[in-house]
């Protein structure tokens, strides 16, 4: 079945880079994304990467995609205060009417 | 509206009673989606609708739980019989429709049984 996996925690400094990264089982995914979530918030919509690409670049965020590895990392440059939050990565299986499979989301915590 | 909708943003309930939660999606999307957040957990898929019928229903838990979208556009998700497990944020999702790749999500109705 589609599982999605990610670390839980994530700390940087203020103007470092961030890394986040996923790992997925469905192969047969279209698009994959990135999604943040502030405390008590709902899902914004960072970016997404259709599966066919294996690299999106959008202001700051930069999507990394390795089919082959089924791995999906989000760069977050020059890190800032603001960017702390739950980042989920989420997968939209094949033929499945746009259906998202989350995974857990990685809490980045930016300390100035 | 500007974006997704949903109300009541908070909804507390007794054990064993019935509860209906709102979602008003972006004007013209076709595609309506719910889901389930649990503390700590990433939101998990109930139901999703294409225009009034309900495409795939494979997330639901159970049989009390029950999703409707009667003109194509407000969904209201009914769960019967509350429990405790129950209580968790139901988020609800639109898109353009079906294939496309960009879903909104609304803020959520964060539901707790006591």
């Amino acid at each position: 079945g589609e599982d999605v996996e990610q670390s839980l925690f994530l700390s940087v400094r203020e103007g470092d880079s961030s890394v986040i990264n996923c790992t997925y089982t469905d192969s047969s995914s279209t698009y994959l994304y990135w999604y943040k979530q502030e405390p008590g918030a709902g899902l914004q919509l960072l970016t997404y990467i259709f599966s066919n690409m294996d690299m999106k670049q959008d202001q700051r965020l930069t999507v990394l995609l390795n089919k082959k590895d089924k791995h999906l990392s989000l760069r977050i440059a020059d890190t800032q205060t603001g960017d702390s939050a739950i980042y989920f990565c989420a997968e939209s299986p094949y033929n499945q009417g746009g259906k998202l499979i989350f995974g857990q989301g990685t809490e980045l915590s930016v300390k100035p | 509206g500007a974006g997704v909708s949903q109300t009541p943003s908070n909804k507390v309930t007794e054990k064993g009673k019935y509860v209906e939660l709102r979602c008003d999606p972006i004007s013209g999307h076709t595609a309506l989606y719910w889901y389930r957040q649990s503390l700590g957990q990433g939101p998990e898929f109930l139901i999703y609708f294409q225009g009034t019928g309900a495409a795939d229903d494979s997330g639901l838990p159970n049989d009390r739980f029950f999703a409707v979208r009667p003109e194509g556009s407000v969904s209201t998700l009914k769960i019967q019989r509350t429990e405790r497990g129950d209580s968790a944020v139901y988020l609800c999702a639109s898109s353009l429709d079906r294939v496309a790749p960009e879903a909104f999500f609304g803020q959520g109705t964060r539901l707790t049984v006591v």
